[in-house]
């Protein structure tokens, strides 16, 4: 089955930094990936999406990177600001579905 | 757009009580998702509908959950007797399946089971 990781639960960085958050999956065969952001108390908000076809994608300052070879994606968050702080959960599909599997999680803290 | 519709936001109720989630997808979604999240397991995908049949109960943890979509504007998630395990966040999210498969989340249930 899939399972999808983090490298760390908590990541605190300073306002105005930028901000890189990891995730590897397991299955080769995964070929869609999105970042949620959870803010407290709210559910997940779609951030950004890469297809297995694209190694990078950019967004308003967010960008996606995918390591087929490694099966590892990052999120890098430029100039992070305070209303950046939320948990952060890579996401996976196989095979054109559209069953998402969801990595464990990486906490941002932005410090003033 | 109101998004993806949830009730209630929080439910207390006592171990051995049933206890039903709703939610109304967005307007022309046709894939719906229930997914549970806990501080020990992250977010779990529980089951999920694509035009209103089930599709993957897999994550359903016991019989005591059940779902059922009557049609493309409303589901619910029964859990029947409740456990204090069963103590979590529930999400329901909808998608328009064939699309970029972009779920979109509802402000969740939050359950206390005592």
């Amino acid at each position: 089955g899939e399972s999808v990781g983090l490298h760390l639960p908590t990541l605190s960085v300073q306002e105005g930094d930028n901000s890189i958050i990891n995730c590897a999956y397991s299955n080769s065969a995964s070929d869609y990936f999105i970042w949620y952001k959870q803010e407290s108390g709210k559910g997940p908000q779609f951030i950004i999406d890469i297809r297995s076809n694209m190694d990078k994608r950019q967004g308003q300052r967010v960008t996606v990177l995918l390591n087929k070879t490694v099966k590892h994606l990052s999120l890098q968050i430029a100039a992070t600001q305070p209303g950046d702080s939320a948990v952060y959960f890579c996401a996976v599909t196989t095979g054109g579905g559209n069953k998402l599997t969801f990595g464990t999680g990486t906490q941002l803290k932005v410090e003033l | 757009d109101a998004g993806v519709i949830q009730s209630p936001r929080h439910e207390v109720t006592e171990m051995g009580q049933e206890v039903t989630l709703r939610c109304k997808p967005i307007s022309g979604h046709n894939s719906l998702f229930w997914y549970r999240q806990t501080m020990m397991r992250g977010l779990e995908l529980l089951i999920y509908f694509n035009n209103n049949v089930p599709i993957d109960d897999s994550g359903m943890p016991e019989d005591r959950f059940s779902a059922k979509m009557p049609n493309a504007s409303f589901s619910t998630l029964k859990i029947q007797p409740s456990e204090p395990r069963d103590s979590a966040v529930y999400f329901c999210a909808s998608s328009l399946r064939g699309s970029n498969n972009e779920q979109f989340f509802g402000p969740g249930t939050r359950l206390t089971v005592l």
